[in-house]
């Protein structure tokens, strides 16, 4: 089945600093991805909604300036947590679907676990 | 709005047994209906993936449904093994649009 890669798998900052984080489609390509936030024992809550070539479409309550999603290609969505704080420790994953000709299957990657110290 | 539920959020079950996992939602305008497992500090996993037109998917002892008119999914998992604990998710892609829709999961634990 199609892949998505989540890079890194796990990251220790700084407060202060900034984090990126990637989310490839491995063998097919993505006009969208999806970013999800997820806290311990919850479900996952999308934060935005990232558009090849346009800008991403931000969920009511997520900050665009403290997340920033960039989609330059077919195949590559980054998510930057901007000046992170403690309170922005968490799981972020992030998913795509096979839209042109695809079944719409949706994929995950890995997910990725943000610690701000 | 689409509204998805599952029940229970928590089952606990003997290895071995035969079990049923529910996801209802409110709207039946759905292109597809997707099953997943996450395992704790790890991403989703797809595990079955029904289209609209389908009724069931099977994969191994993996057995999912579907009911358009009545809202309703279900997963069955038979013979159940430790291996199976997990959170169950399911998720409904809207017809139009690019919009999915997720359950707040079942957590399974299958006792050894």
């Amino acid at each position: 089945g199609a892949v998505v890669s989540q890079h890194p798998s796990w990251v220790i900052c700084k407060s202060g600093t900034s984090v990126k984080i990637e989310c490839r489609s491995l063998d097919f390509q993505a006009t969208t991805m999806f970013w999800y936030r997820q806290f311990p024992k919850q479900s996952l809550m999308l934060m935005a909604t990232s558009n090849e070539g346009s800008k991403a479409t931000y969920e009511q309550g997520v900050e665009k300036d403290k997340f920033l999603i960039n989609h330059a290609s077919l195949t590559l969505s980054t998510l930057t947590v901007t000046s992170a704080h403690p309170e922005d420790s968490s799981f972020y994953i992030c998913s795509a679907s096979e839209e042109r000709g695809g079944t719409g299957e949706l994929f995950f990657g890995e997910g990725s676990r943000l610690t701000v110290l | 709005k689409q509204e998805v539920t599952q029940i229970p959020a928590a089952l606990s079950v003997p290895e071995g047994e035969n079990l049923v996992l529910n996801c209802s939602f409110t709207d039946s305008a759905i292109y597809n209906l997707q099953w997943f497992r996450q395992d704790p500090g790890k991403g989703l996993t797809s595990l079955l993936l029904i289209q609209s037109s389908q009724r069931e998917q099977t994969s191994g002892r993996l057995n999912a449904s579907l009911d358009k008119s009545s809202g309703r999914s279900t997963l069955y998992i038979a013979a159940s093994q430790p291996g199976d604990s997990a959170t169950y998710l399911c998720a409904v892609k809207s017809r139009t649009g690019n919009q999915f829709y997720f359950g707040t999961g079942t957590s399974l634990t299958v006792i050894p």
